[in-house]
């Protein structure tokens, strides 16, 4: 089945402690992206990936770091979580990011609630 | 970064109604997308417009791409209990692709059976 799995689905942590939330996808797509979601503010890329050792910052990258060494697998690390990186993450991935006329659907995973003590 | 505007935030109709909700921003979009999020899963595609003044239908759903590319409506047609979710707009910027999605807040709509 075409998916993007993410791991941990839920973690509490304590402020400071380094973390990685993992992305994967089998769809062999080239690009994948991490948003934060929060109420009120809808979702807020993170990064995102263009190809394999591809990446650059999104629109909330301050806290966060990331690495494609995979075309697979982008995950999100956390070298030293606050309480305000408390939120809903999601990977996402397309097989491009778009073309004229038309776009690469973005398929999401199905999120990792982080919460930050 | 840009957040676009959504409205409304939440919506609580009877099943059965027809719904209405759009986005706005300040600056033009190349293209607009709207998604569903059911509760605990990650959001999924249900529409995209590419050009201003389009108008494209997916089952009872309804989306249309403002003449200015400054806006864009979703309606959705008698609806029934499993449209409850959270509905999310997208617009990709000029000069940029799909790496620069810019999403809306979302408008959280409740369906009493």
């Amino acid at each position: 089945e075409a998916q993007v799995t993410q791991n941990p689905r839920y973690l509490i942590t304590v402020t400071g402690k380094k973390l990685t939330v993992t992305c994967s996808q089998n769809m062999n797509h080239e690009y994948m992206s991490w948003y934060r979601q929060d109420p009120g503010l809808g979702l807020r890329q993170i990064y995102y990936s263009m190809n394999v050792e591809v990446t650059d910052k999104g629109d909330v990258p301050e806290g966060y770091k990331v690495s494609r060494k995979e075309k697979r697998n982008f995950p999100l690390i956390l070298e030293s979580p606050s309480p305000n990186q408390t939120s809903l993450y999601f990977c996402a991935s397309s097989l491009g990011t778009s073309y004229w006329g038309g776009s690469y659907e973005q398929f999401f995973g199905p999120g990792t609630r982080l919460t930050v003590l | 970064g840009q957040q676009l505007n959504q409205s409304p935030q939440s919506m609580f109709i009877q099943e059965g109604e027809d719904v209405s909700m759009n986005c706005t921003s300040s600056s033009i979009f190349n293209t607009w997308l709207w998604y569903k999020q059911d509760p605990g899963e990650g959001p999924v595609l249900l529409i995209a417009l590419y050009k201003a003044g389009e108008l494209t239908s997916n089952g009872r759903l309804t989306a249309q791409f403002g003449i200015t590319r400054k806006d864009s409506f979703l309606n959705i047609s008698a609806s029934i209990p499993s449209d409850v979710g959270i509905y999310f707009c997208a617009g990709q910027r000029v000069n940029t692709g799909f790496q620069k999605l810019v999403f809306g807040t979302g408008t959280r709509l409740l369906v009493s059976p």
